[in-house]
């Protein structure tokens, strides 16, 4: 069965430091890549999204991803993160219309950002 | 853009009785709809697809008769918890995929269901 990895469950910085969140799947064909953020007390809000093309991919807020294919990661990144990212940060895989466009979704990772 | 809502928000009720939430795409048509449970501190985990005019398909260990869905329309489904227990209480979230993309999901606000 399809899978998706977040190993950081609980992240803790201050601001201005960089980011880095992990992200792992495990299916060997094509993949749509996302990474979504819940604010405290608020729904889901796509940060980014990977469909093919550039790996890179720049999302809101600042906020990047890089898809190594080789890797099979979607790592999400951001240089100086904000108090204001204080939230749960949740990767995502689609296997696309092989699955019937149904999410797959990583446990989560909670960013504190002390100011 | 696409938006989706959800009704109620929030609900709390008696063990015992049925809870019906409603999924409605706003600006756009949604011949598949997506349930999400979403428990405290977890990620969520897809209950059920949704199919207007059809059945719903259920992921694996969900019991499609405790948790019906309904998609009589192409902007409306609804989840109704029956015989709801307190394990029952969650956080249940919808999506519905945009309009000639389906790769990508619009979320719905969550409707929190505590059952006393």
């Amino acid at each position: 069965a399809q899978s998706v990895s977040q190993h950081n469950h609980h992240v803790i910085l201050s601001e201005a430091a960089s980011l880095e969140l992990g992200c792992n799947y495990s299916y060997g064909g094509t993949v749509n890549l996302f990474w979504y953020v819940q604010y405290p007390g608020q729904h889901l809000q796509l940060l980014l999204k990977y469909f093919s093309g550039d790996p890179l991919v720049k999302g809101i807020k600042g906020f990047e991803a890089e898809f190594i294919k080789s890797k099979f990661s979607f790592n999400l990144r951001k240089p100086s993160v904000q108090w204001s990212d204080t939230a749960e940060y949740f990767c995502a895989v689609s296997l696309g219309v092989d699955s019937s466009y149904k999410l797959i979704f990583g446990s989560g990772t909670r960013l504190l950002v002390r100011p | 853009g696409a938006v989706v809502s959800q009704h109620p928000s929030r609900v709390i009720c008696k063990s015992g009785t049925s809870v019906k939430i409603e999924c409605r795409s706003l600006d756009f048509q949604a011949t598949t709809m997506f349930w999400y449970r979403q428990f405290p501190k977890q990620s969520l985990m897809l209950m059920a697809t949704s199919n207007e005019g059809s059945k719903a398909t259920y992921e694996q260990g969900v019991e499609k008769d405790k948790f019906l869905i309904n998609h009589a329309s192409l902007t409306l489904s609804t989840l109704t918890v029956a015989s709801a227990h307190p394990e029952d209480s969650s956080f249940y979230i919808c999506s519905a995929p945009g309009q000639g993309n389906y790769n990508e999901q619009f979320f719905g606000p969550g409707t929190r269901l505590t059952v006393l």
